[in-house]
């Protein structure tokens, strides 16, 4: 069975850099054609695409946040790692990580699996 | 950037039609995917590809794709499928992976 599932700080404080943890079991990011993304969805908004890592490392940033992301992955404990420096009010939301398994075009991929999220609040 | 509209809610009877709306520019030349969240679970796809169901995903769920609007319908609706249902596309101009504002699907 395919799971992923979020961990981290449920507040952080404005500026403060933020650290998610990503566990998935069922599959491998070392097998060709896993990928692993972070999605978040501020209360009441729309979901928003984050960040992207594959199984050969290579990683992919939104534009407008690309500055303050960094994606990271650890195979041997199955994990992936998003961290966000600077974080402000805006950025309270709830943080998931989807898997995408890359077949075909890159145009028709999508998030086969999710986890629940986790909900970050920025406050001081 | 790209914009996916859709509207933010629709109300249907148990055992009605609902038809979820996604408009965008030229959309019928995107493959288009459709995701269920529900509160406190993660979020589920229901469509992709367009019209393509996953396994497990009911045959009432289907969707179509043309011109500027992608629509997921859901035939003999019921009170379970009550959710939140969003589009997404991949698009080469923005950042990759777009999502529709959601839509609310109440359940009367």
């Amino acid at each position: 069975q395919v799971t992923l599932r979020e961990s981290g700080p449920a507040l952080v404080k404005p500026t403060q850099t933020l650290t998610l943890t990503c566990t998935f079991s069922g599959f491998s990011l070392n097998t060709s054609g896993m990928c692993v993304n972070w999605i978040r969805q501020p209360p009441g908004k729309a979901l928003e695409w984050l960040a992207l890592i594959d199984w050969d490392d290579d990683k992919y940033y939104s534009t407008s946040l690309k500055t303050r992301l960094t994606i990271s992955k650890d195979t041997s404990k199955n994990q992936v790692v998003l961290t966000m420096t600077n974080m402000d009010p805006v950025d309270t939301a709830t943080y998931f990580c989807a898997r995408i398994v890359a077949a075909g075009l890159l145009s028709d991929w999508y998030f086969d699996l999710w986890g629940r999220g986790t909900l970050v609040t920025v406050s001081s | 950037s790209y914009v996916l509209t859709q509207p933010p809610s629709v109300s249907v009877a148990p055992g009605q039609t609902a038809r979820i709306t996604c408009g965008g520019n030229n959309i019928g030349s995107k493959s288009v995917h459709w995701y269920q969240q529900k509160p406190g679970q993660a979020p589920v796809v229901v469509v992709y590809d367009n019209s393509d169901r996953p396994s497990g995903i009911p045959e009432r769920f289907s969707g179509s794709n043309s011109g500027n609007t992608a629509t997921l319908t859901i035939s003999r609706v019921e009170a379970g499928d009550e959710a939140d249902y969003s589009c997404q596309v991949w698009d080469s101009s923005s950042d990759p992976w777009v999502f529709g504002g959601g839509t609310k699907l109440t359940v009367l």
